[in-house]
């Protein structure tokens, strides 16, 4: 059974780094093929896909964001851990991490997300 | 990057009818292309994968069409537990993008 959990700060500051972890089971992120993005969502409004990384530790970045987001993972934790600097108040949002189907592509798998808040 | 628009954004619908919504990509993008169903706070359900596979559990009143840059996820006979925003996702190139989301409301 795959499981993905998100855990981190519900608040943070202006201006200060977000550091946020993705706990997973029911697969490694050693097996060729699999990978685990984070997705935000802020209130109301649209998914945003953020980041990726692979099995074979190749990662992928927002357009928008790249220069603020790192991804990185722990394999023996069954880890992934995003960090995302100078937060901002518009950063506040759901964070979700998934895991995506090797196969169909789908982000088939999704923690429940947690929710951050940039506020001073 | 790849720009995924949908619509319409929001829609009005009665149970039992058939609702059609629609995504279209800024390029081709083949046949790669995923539907999700999102409730209030809720994370996303995959629906539709590669355009038009469902996935395993979803109700056969789903269906997805479409290839190149012209896609629609079809609902017919509308649930009750249907409601929800719908949101297509283009699984064609890094970085990924969404579509802005379909909210399906009750008449």
């Amino acid at each position: 059974q795959v499981t993905l959990r998100e855990s981190g700060p519900a608040l943070v500051k202006p201006t200060q780094t977000l550091t946020l972890t993705c706990t997973f089971s029911g697969f490694s992120l050693s097996t060729s093929g699999m990978c685990v993005s984070w997705i935000r969502q802020p209130p109301g409004k649209a998914l945003e896909w953020l980041a990726r990384i692979d099995w074979d530790d190749a990662k992928y970045y927002s357009t928008s964001l790249q220069t603020r987001l790192t991804i990185s993972k722990v394999t023996s934790k069954n880890q992934v851990v995003l960090t995302m600097t100078n937060m901002d108040p518009v950063d506040t949002a759901t964070y979700y991490c998934a895991r995506m189907h090797p196969s169909s592509l789908g982000f088939e798998y999704w923690g429940q997300g947690t929710l951050v808040t940039v506020s001073s | 990057d790849i720009q995924m628009t949908q619509s319409p954004s929001s829609l009005s619908a009665s149970v039992g009818d058939r609702v059609t919504i629609t995504c279209r990509a800024s390029q081709s993008i083949s046949s790669y292309l995923n539907w999700y169903q999102q409730k209030p706070g809720k994370a996303p359900k995959l629906l539709i994968y590669v355009a038009s596979s469902l996935q395993s559990g979803v109700p056969s009143r789903f269906s997805g069409s479409g290839s190149g840059t012209d896609f629609t996820l079809t609902i017919s006979n509308l649930q009750p537990e249907d409601f929800a925003t719908y949101y297509c996702q283009q699984s064609y190139s890094t970085p990924r993008t969404f579509g802005q989301g379909t909210k399906v409301e009750i008449k």
